[in-house]
Formats: structure tokens, C-alpha cells, sequence
């Protein structure tokens, strides 16, 4: 079975710096998917990123990239110019490509980010 | 607007008391799954859905029931809730697969008494 784990609780960062989630995970898969989920006050989940075992290169969006490291099964998550709406919950995930775990998504236990003015 | 929707937000119920927690999606999405997030374990699916009447469980599946009749919904059941089943709950679904973006509802806290 597949295991993530984010060994950070909790983190801080100051508004403007870059901060750098850690997420670690533990697969006999070699095509999967990951993702990185945000979750504001609200509760409300949000899709903050995604990346595909088969690509070689780091996903981006805006602020927020990954550091993928396949070999090491490592996916961390980095926050440039740290703005106050970033701080949340933030919960990165697991799913396979394929076979017959498909639609078993797995998530690790969050790390929860505060952002000082 | 395009949306997850879950029913009731909050509630409150005793051991025992049977519970449909209802979930419905106006996205015409194939997948659908349920979650519960509890403080330190982050999210662990309970069931989920890869189409209308195929249903598989997750991480999580003892002391639910969920069934997938028509496209658009996917209702939680409790047969006979206990305390341990206190959580807060999220249906989700996405377009084809689990690997796409998902859909979040804004979740349902459940007490058990």
C-alpha cells in the first residue's frame, strides 16, 4: 500500500519570504500522480498543483513549484513571495496511474502554514 | 455554478441512529469519492467511484455504505453510527479519473454522541 508522509505539523514563514513544504512517499509504482491541496480557514479543499510521475520536469504554477524527486520519492512544495491568503492547511497526495488501485487517492497528514505580516 | 454539494452541514446524532449524509455533482463527473479528515491523520478515503453502480472502498470502509445509482449523486450511509465515526466528511469528484483535479464539497462535521 502506498504511504505519504508530511513530517512537518506546522511551519511559518514571513510575508514576501519562500517557505518550502516537505512531502515524502512510499511506492512500488513507477507511473503516478501527485498533488499538492490547500485548505484555507473555510475547509474548503483547493487543487494548489499537480505533477506526473513520467515528466521529468517540475510543475509551476504562478508562486507555487515542486521539487521532484523521483528517486528519492520525495515532492516538496515551495511558496515564493509568501502572501497572508497562502496560510492554511496543506496536504500533499498520492494516486496511481493505474492498476488496480486506480482510484485510491492517499494523503498525507498536512502541514499547517502561518504567514506573518 | 459548477458544484459539489453535501447535506446537512452540521449535525449531531446518537449512537446507533442511522444516517444518509447526501452528495451531488452538477459537473456530469464519472469519479466520485468520500473522505474524513480527523487532526493529525490528515485525509483518508472511505469509498469511492469510478462510474454509476461501480463502487470500491478506500483506506477506511468499515461502518459505511455508499451506493452510486445515477451519475450525479453519491450519498454516505451509516448504518449504525458510533463515536469513533465523528469526523468531518468531504465528497469529491473529478471529470474521468482520480488522477484529474478534484472537486471538493465543503464538508460535513459529524458528531456522535
Amino acid at each position: 500500500a502506498q504511504t505519504v508522509t508530511q513530517s512537518q505539523p506546522e511551519m511559518s514563514v514571513q510575508e514576501a519570504e519562500t517557505v518550502t513544504l516537505s512531502c515524502t512517499y512510499d511506492t512500488s509504482e513507477s507511473d503516478y500522480y501527485l498533488f499538492w491541496y490547500k485548505q484555507p480557514p473555510s475547509r474548503q479543499m483547493i487543487l494548489v498543483i499537480r505533477q506526473e510521475a513520467y515528466k521529468q520536469q517540475n510543475a509551476t504554477e504562478n508562486r507555487f513549484s515542486v521539487n521532484f524527486q523521483k528517486a528519492a520519492k520525495s515532492f516538496s512544495l515551495k511558496i515564493s513571495d509568501s502572501q497572508l491568503g497562502d496560510a492554511a492547511m496543506y496536504f500533499c497526495a498520492y494516486v496511481n496511474a493505474g492498476g488496480t488501485s486506480y482510484g485510491k487517492l492517499t494523503f498525507g497528514q498536512g502541514t499547517i502554514l502561518t504567514v506573518h505580516p | 455554478e459548477a458544484q459539489v454539494t453535501q447535506n446537512p452541514r452540521y449535525l449531531i446524532t446518537v449512537t446507533g441512529k442511522k444516517l444518509t449524509v447526501t452528495c451531488s455533482q452538477n459537473m456530469n463527473h464519472e469519479y466520485m469519492s468520500w473522505y474524513r479528515q480527523d487532526p493529525g491523520l490528515g485525509l483518508r478515503q472511505i469509498y469511492y467511484s469510478m462510474n454509476v453502480e461501480v463502487t470500491d472502498k478506500g483506506d477506511v470502509p468499515e461502518g459505511y455504505k455508499v451506493s452510486r445509482k445515477e451519475k450525479r449523486n453519491f450519498p454516505l450511509i451509516l448504518e449504525s453510527p458510533s463515536p469513533n465515526q465523528t469526523s468531518l466528511y468531504f465528497c469529491a469528484s473529478s471529470p474521468y479519473a482520480v488522477r484529474e483535479t478534484q472537486y471538493f464539497g465543503p464538508g460535513t462535521r459529524l458528531l456522535v454522541l
